[in-house]
C-alpha cells in the first residue's frame, strides 16, 4: 500500500463544473496536508494546507480533512481551463525532518 | 509571500563537469530545506533535506558524494552535481520550510541536461 494514493486520472469536467480531487493516506499519526497543483513542465504551488478534521475553504478552493477515515480532498469550484493541471496531495510525517510524503498526482483536465 | 528562487533555471553541461544550483528564500528564513528530482511524467522524488549549519540527510539510494549540498545560511542552499552524466538530466527543485508552520514553498526549478 502506498502511503499517499490518489487517482492518476484525468478526471475531465466541463468549465464552470465542481472538481473533485481525493487522496487517501495510510500513516495515522499524520497531522499535516497540503494541496499543490502543479503545471507541466512547472514546479509545484501551494494551493491549500489543512491540519483539522472539516472544511476550509479559500476562495474556489475547498480542502476536507476526515482523519478517522484517513481521507482528504480538494474541491475546485467554478473549474475554469487555467486550472487544468496536475494536482498533488501531501503529507507531512511528523518525526525528524518534516519531510512531506507526496501522492503521484490526479491530473485535472478542465474543457471549455 | 514566501518566495523560492533558484538559479540557474535551465543549465547546459558536458559529461563529467560539475554544476551547482542555487535556492535561496527570498522573504522569508528557511530553517530547512529540501531537494527534489523529477523526470518527465514521474512523481517528484525527494533526494535530501538539509538545514542550516548541519549536514544534509539524505534518502535511500542517493549518492551523497555525488550531490553535495550545503545549506550555508537561512537564506542559501547549494546543490552540486559532480561529475555530471546523462542520466542525470532532470528537473531539479528545491523547496523550503520556514521557522513556523510546515508549509513546504518550492522554487521554479533548474532544468539540467548532460550532453
Amino acid at each position: 500500500q502506498k502511503e499517499v494514493e490518489q487517482n492518476s486520472g484525468p478526471l475531465s469536467v466541463p468549465e464552470g463544473a465542481i472538481a473533485s480531487l481525493n487522496c487517501t493516506y495510510s500513516d495515522r499519526v499524520s497531522q499535516s496536508f497540503f494541496w499543490y497543483r502543479q503545471y507541466s513542465g512547472k514546479s509545484p504551488e501551494l494551493i491549500m494546507s489543512i491540519y483539522s478534521n472539516g472544511d476550509k475553504e479559500d476562495g474556489r478552493f475547498t480542502a476536507q480533512l476526515n482523519k478517522a477515515s484517513q481521507y482528504v480532498s480538494l474541491l475546485i469550484r467554478d473549474s475554469q481551463p487555467s486550472d487544468s493541471a496536475t494536482y498533488l496531495c501531501a503529507v507531512n510525517r511528523n518525526t525528524g525532518f518534516q519531510k512531506l510524503v507526496f501522492g503521484t498526482g490526479t491530473r485535472l483536465l478542465v474543457s471549455p | 509571500g514566501a518566495v523560492v528562487s533558484q538559479h540557474p533555471s535551465w543549465v547546459i553541461c558536458k559529461s563529467g563537469t560539475s554544476v551547482k544550483i542555487e535556492c535561496r528564500s527570498l522573504d522569508f528564513q528557511a530553517t530547512t530545506m529540501f531537494w527534489y528530482r523529477q523526470f518527465p511524467k514521474q512523481s517528484l522524488m525527494l533526494m535530501a533535506t538539509s538545514n542550516e549549519g548541519s549536514k544534509a540527510t539524505y534518502e535511500q539510494g542517493v549518492e551523497k558524494d555525488k550531490f553535495l549540498i550545503n545549506h550555508a545560511s537561512l537564506t542559501l542552499s547549494t546543490l552540486t552535481v559532480t561529475s555530471a552524466h546523462p542520466e542525470d538530466s532532470s528537473f531539479y527543485i528545491c523547496s523550503a520550510r520556514g521557522l513556523y508552520g510546515y508549509e513546504q514553498y518550492f522554487g521554479p526549478g533548474t532544468r539540467l541536461t548532460v550532453t
